[in-house]
């Protein structure tokens, strides 16, 4: 079965302070990744996204990710928070080519940034 | 914008009632999913539907039933609710693009 892991399940920093969270998925076929936030009292997000191309992708709020095919992984970095990115983020993966193809979800890690 | 509006954020339920919890989008996307958020589990996909009338079962459909009469609208129905069903439920939709998801804010359900 499809999976997705995210190791870090609680993350508490300064700010200023470099992040880098980790990712790692379990099929070795084509997939699409993504980052997903959610704010405090916010819905969820989409903060940034890989279909193909350049594997090291950029999105909102100064945040990229690298996706390294040979380690199954798509961390997310930023490199410098702010107390605003107090959050809980999700790596989420899709399996391409299986039909309809449905978004599976890491168990997420909390982000508390200390002002 | 897209919006996906849940039309409760908190129900409170007892164990056994019949519960409907109601997601609409404005986009008129095809796709509509639902999820149940809890802490430390990630998100776990119920049910989804790629067209009107068309449903699939997802990960932990157990419990749990949907409806979508309309494009815009997909209902999740607990026939009759359990206390390991109190949770977050969100709603999302989306466009063929796989995996780009707008979701709604939830809805926090407590059965007791």
């Amino acid at each position: 079965a499809q999976s997705v892991s995210q190791h870090n399940h609680h993350v508490i920093l300064s700010e200023a302070a470099s992040l880098e969270l980790g990712c790692n998925y379990s099929y070795g076929g084509t997939v699409n990744l993504f980052w997903y936030v959610q704010y405090p009292g916010q819905h969820l997000q989409l903060l940034l996204k890989y279909f193909s191309g350049d594997p090291l992708v950029k999105g909102i709020k100064g945040f990229e990710a690298e996706f390294i095919k040979s380690k199954f992984s798509f961390n997310l970095r930023k490199p410098s928070v702010q107390w605003s990115d107090t959050a809980e983020y999700f790596c989420a993966v899709i399996l391409m080519n299986t039909g309809f193809q449905k978004l599976v979800f890491g168990t997420g890690t909390r982000l508390l940034v200390s002002p | 914008d897209v919006k996906v509006t849940q039309s409760s954020r908190y129900l409170v339920k007892r164990t056994g009632e019949k519960v409907f919890l109601e997601c609409v989008q404005d986009m008129d996307h095809e796709n509509m999913f639902w999820y149940r958020q809890d802490p430390g589990l990630g998100l776990r996909l119920i049910y989804f539907s790629y067209d009107v009338k068309m449903k699939e079962k997802g990960d932990i459909p157990e419990g749990y039933s949907v409806s979508r009469e309309k494009k815009e609208r997909f209902s999740l129905i607990l026939e009759s609710a359990s206390t390991n069903q109190t949770s977050m439920y969100l709603c999302a939709s989306s466009t063929l693009s796989p995996g780009e998801l707008f979701f709604g804010e939830g809805s926090r359900l407590t059965v007791l």
